[in-house]
């Protein structure tokens, strides 16, 4: 069965602090991708990879950076967290193909909250 | 252009009633169209998904109604029930972009008992 899993469900940091999430995907995909939910706004895409040392930068990808060592790992970086950074934030990956209708698979999520 | 646009951000329906959620986009380019669904504590999942060559798709009581000259799609839940309560997300992409998806802002649905 398809597996995102993202390292912590919940985490609190303080202002100033440099904070690791951590995504692993057990399906061999290209793509993955870090989002941030917060309410009314939707999912809103922080940055995106398609391979290996690979990034693009999404919607929202200020305070952010990101680190794609192996293919199954993809680590968002949070260079010094702020309370505007607090957030539910999801990792997906899917595969890359020419094709549109390939299915995004979320973990479960990280509620990051930032003192 | 590359905004989806959802209605309303929050429902609320009886059990047994019909729950519909509406998207708009704008950029015609946009050739699939999928719907996912997020329970409290879990990442969101596909439900279900559309091509603009097609009106409607039905898969039990899900449904999608697609209309290409407005450039609207819609989800309709038919006999919602209490454990269809969630948050449903509408998307939209087109083959070339990489896999990523533009989605709507969400819509949190609550169906009372």
């Amino acid at each position: 069965d398809v597996k995102v899993t993202q390292s912590s469900r919940y985490l609190v940091k303080r202002t100033g602090e440099k904070v690791f999430l951590e995504c692993v995907q057990d399906m061999d995909h290209e793509n993955m991708f870090w989002y941030r939910q917060d309410p009314g706004l939707g999912l809103r895409l922080i940055y995106f990879s398609y391979d290996v040392k690979m990034k693009e930068k999404g919607d929202i990808p200020e305070g952010y950076s990101v680190s794609r060592e192996k293919k199954e790992r993809f680590s968002l970086i949070l260079e010094s967290a702020s309370t505007n950074q607090t957030s539910m934030y999801l990792c997906a990956s899917s595969l890359l193909t020419e094709y549109s209708n390939q299915p995004q698979h979320f973990g479960d999520g990280t509620r990051l909250s930032i003192l | 252009q590359q905004q989806v646009k959802q209605s309303p951000q929050s429902l609320i329906v009886q059990k047994g009633g019909i729950s519909i959620i509406n998207c708009a986009y704008e950029n015609t380019a946009f050739d699939y169209f999928p719907w996912y669904q997020q329970f409290p504590g879990k990442g969101p999942a596909l439900l279900i998904a559309i091509r603009p060559d097609v009106s409607e798709k039905k898969e039990g009581r899900f449904t999608i109604s697609f209309n290409k000259s407005a450039k609207q799609f819609s989800l309709h839940i038919m006999d919602s029930q209490p454990g269809d309560s969630a948050t449903y997300f509408c998307a939209a992409t087109f083959s070339g972009n990489t896999g990523k998806l533009i989605f709507g802002q969400g819509t949190t649905l609550q169906v009372k008992p």
